[in-house]
């Protein structure tokens, strides 16, 4: 089993709709989670960033992070076309030594959103 | 502010074949990393360097995968005899990890798309 689970998708929705985008996770050392976007043929490119448990709230999107399910969410309002790209999960822990910094990833949900 | 740079973009080459990669990190970031990302999967870390230093290098294939980053700047992945496997892109990235160890983002570049035929 992997220690970050993420639904692949391929996930469909209308310009407009608000979506949903997931990961598990088994290592509860794990302290830090980011969502990374991912166009095709290019980088991932650092979306939202959260410490611990909570929310945070960047313009139309939310990060959602639950320690004690071991699960965060990514929420998209109000969805563009330009949305459209590979939703990568990442999470590190902040045990020092060869760990710090190590992000490890889920397998990303492609969205499409379509006009 | 540039961004990471890599090239080559792609790279095709025949398996037992060597191939290298470059990278050039963010100004003034001193940890630089390279990953692995296999088509539908998410990146996996080969090799983390702290200014000149390997910290974790526990998932880069030693018998034919060796890195450098001289003078702590930019930095080399090589593959020496490269196989089908292989076939992936390459990311690289780098962030500023601060005295205290105080968690940064990391930035990717664009990645190396190789192919072994």
């Amino acid at each position: 089993q992997k220690e970050v689970e993420q639904d692949p998708g391929p996930l469909s929705v209308p310009e407009g709709a608000i979506v949903s985008l997931n990961c598990t996770y088994s290592n509860s050392a794990f302290q830090y989670f980011m969502w990374y976007r991912q166009y095709s043929r290019k980088g991932p490119e650092l979306l939202m960033y959260t410490y611990s448990s909570g929310n945070k709230e960047d313009g139309r999107f939310t990060a959602q992070v639950d320690k004690s399910s071991k699960y965060i969410s990514l929420f998209i309002r109000d969805s563009q076309p330009s949305d459209s790209a590979t939703y990568l999960c990442a999470m590190s822990t902040n045990a020092g030594g060869t760990s710090y910094g190590k992000l490890t990833f889920g397998q990303g949900t492609i969205l499409t959103v379509h006009p | 502010e540039a961004g990471v740079v890599q090239s080559p973009r792609y790279k095709i080459i025949e398996k037992k074949q060597p191939v290298a990669f470059w990278c050039n990190p963010i100004s003034g970031h001193n940890t630089l990393y390279w990953y692995l990302q296999n088509l539908g999967q998410g990146p996996e870390l080969l090799i983390r360097y702290e200014n000149e230093e390997a910290v974790d290098d526990s998932q880069l294939p030693k018998d034919r995968f060796s890195a450098e980053r001289l003078k702590g700047v930019d930095s080399t992945l090589k593959i020496q005899p490269a196989e089908l496997g292989d076939s992936a892109v390459y990311l690289c990235a780098s962030s500023l990890v601060k005295s205290g160890g105080a968690q940064d983002t990391q930035y990717f570049g664009p990645g190396t798309r190789l192919t072994v035929l």
